[in-house]
């Protein structure tokens, strides 16, 4: 079965720094990975996804991630820290439910939060 | 602006209630979702529609009963519920069910059960 591992259910950085969110993968197949982020009292939106192709993924808001079969990663980055990247990262693969479609399968989350 | 509409935002329901969550999109998307979400923890998958039928449902109990009535909308009907399904619960939609991973998420209904 497919899942997903965060490193960190919480990390700090200052504004201007470098932002890392690790997440570490397990899938017998190829996979299809995501990351998700949460601001408080909303839903999730999709920052960016990795299908196939290049394995540096570009998303939204200057995050990028980088797919590494060889270390079974997929790392977030971002080059400088914003307060308004203050929010609830979630890494996700795809895996299938009970019935046999896909569903998304969620990592446990990682909570940024960026100091003045 | 979130393109998926919830309502209501905030719901508190003693556990002999009837009520329901409703969810809306307009996007023409042709699958649908329900997730559960409690504090600090991950998005649990609970219902998906494909197409207006339900293709996923991961043993949610009885107490939640799913209803799509058309491919813009999705409701979740609740009855006798525990103070423990007290939970945020979040819509989503993508594209299709092939496209499950792309989902755009409503800001969800706060449910709170006495």
């Amino acid at each position: 079965a497919q899942s997903v591992t965060q490193l960190g259910s919480h990390v700090s950085v200052s504004e201007g720094a470098l932002v890392l969110l690790r997440c570490n993968y397990s899938s017998s197949v190829p996979p299809y990975l995501f990351w998700y982020v949460q601001y408080p009292n909303q839903g999730l939106q999709l920052l960016l996804k990795y299908t196939t192709g290049a394995t540096l993924v570009k998303g939204i808001n200057g995050f990028e991630a980088e797919f590494k079969k060889s270390e079974t990663s997929f790392h977030l980055t971002k080059p400088s820290a914003h307060m308004s990247d203050a929010a609830e990262y979630f890494c996700a693969v795809m895996g299938t439910s009970i019935q046999g479609a896909q569903k998304l399968v969620f990592g446990q989350g990682t909570r940024l939060t960026i100091n003045p | 602006d979130t393109e998926v509409t919830q309502t209501p935002k905030h719901l508190v329901m003693g556990m002999t209630n009837k009520k329901s969550l409703k969810c809306e999109q307009h996007m023409g998307h042709r699958a649908m979702y329900w997730y559960k979400q409690k504090a600090k923890k991950p998005p649990e998958l609970m219902f998906v529609y494909s197409y207006e039928k339900l293709s996923i449902n991961e043993s949610v109990p009885s107490r939640f009963s799913p209803e799509c009535p058309n491919s813009s909308l999705l409701n979740l009907h609740l009855h006798a519920l525990q103070p423990e399904d007290s939970a945020l619960y979040l819509c989503a939609s993508s594209r299709a069910l092939a496209r499950a991973g792309e989902l755009f998420f409503g800001e969800g209904s706060r449910l709170t059960v006495l």
